[in-house]
C-alpha cells in the first residue's frame, strides 16, 4: 500500500533560518506529491505540488522537487519567517479504480520560528 | 467563491448520543472526500463520495460510521452511539475531478469532543 514518512518534529528555528522538512514516499503507481500547510484551528491549504518525476513545485518562498530516484520530496525555503510556525504535511495521490484521489498523509511536523 | 464549507466548528456530545458533522463543497466540485485527524496525528482517509454514491469507504469504522452525499444539500457524515475514541477532527475535501493530479480543497473541520 501507500505510504508517506516525513522527518519528525517538532521543528525549531530562528527567523530567516533554512528550513528542509524531509518526505519520502512509498506507492504501487505514479503518485501526484503535495505539501499541505495547517495552522491552529485551521484546515488544511495546499501550499504546492509536482505531478510528474523531476517536476518543482513551488509557492511563497517554498519548494519542493519530485524525486523518483530516491522516492523524496523534501519541503524548502531558504529564509523562513514568524509567520511560517504551522504543521506542514507531505501527501501524495494515486487515483486507484475505486479510491478516486485519496490523499495519503505523513504525520505531519510541527515548525516553530522565533523571532 | 467560497470554499469548502464545515459545519459545527466545534460538537460536544456525550456518550452514546448521535453526532452528524456536514460539508458543503465548493462550488463546481461533485467529489468529496472525509479525514479524521487524531490528536497529534496526520490525517486518515474515511471515505470518498461522488453525488448520490459512495465510491470509496475503506477507511471507514465498520460499525457506528455513515456517511451520504445527496443530490440536494451537504454531505454528511454520521456518528452513532459516539464513544471517547471518537474524539477528533473530522475535515472533508472536495476536488472537482477525481484525477490524482487535482489537488483536493479542505475545509476548517468539526472538532468533536465525547464527554
Amino acid at each position: 500500500g501507500n505510504s508517506v514518512t516525513q522527518m519528525e518534529g517538532p521543528v525549531t528555528l530562528s527567523e530567516e533560518a533554512f528550513l528542509t522538512i524531509n518526505c519520502t514516499y512509498t506507492a504501487t503507481g505514479y503518485p501526484s506529491l503535495f505539501w499541505y500547510v495547517q495552522y491552529p484551528g485551521e484546515g488544511l491549504q495546499l501550499l504546492l505540488k509536482a505531478t510528474k518525476a523531476d517536476d518543482k513545485g513551488s509557492n511563497k518562498g517554498f519548494e519542493a522537487t519530485y524525486r523518483k530516484e530516491t522516492t523524496s520530496f523534501h519541503l524548502e525555503k531558504g529564509s523562513v519567517q514568524v509567520s511560517d510556525s504551522a504543521v506542514y504535511f507531505c501527501a501524495l495521490s494515486d487515483q486507484g479504480e475505486t479510491s478516486g484521489s485519496r490523499l495519503t498523509f505523513g504525520e505531519g511536523t510541527q515548525l516553530t520560528v522565533n523571532p | 467563491n467560497a470554499g469548502v464549507m464545515q459545519n459545527p466548528r466545534h460538537l460536544v456530545r456525550r456518550r452514546g448520543q448521535e453526532a452528524r458533522l456536514r460539508c458543503s463543497p465548493m462550488k463546481g466540485h461533485s467529489h468529496v472526500y472525509w479525514y479524521r485527524q487524531l490528536p497529534e496525528e496526520g490525517l486518515k482517509f474515511m471515505v470518498y463520495l461522488q453525488k448520490e454514491n459512495i465510491i470509496d469507504e475503506s477507511g471507514m469504522p465498520k460499525e457506528r460510521f455513515s456517511a451520504e452525499f445527496p443530490k440536494e444539500g451537504p454531505s454528511i457524515l454520521r456518528i452513532q452511539q459516539v464513544v471517547r475514541g471518537d474524539s477528533a477532527a473530522y475535515f472533508c475535501a472536495s476536488s472537482r475531478e477525481p484525477a490524482s493530479n487535482q489537488p483536493q480543497h479542505f475545509g476548517d473541520g468539526t472538532r468533536l469532543s465525547i464527554l
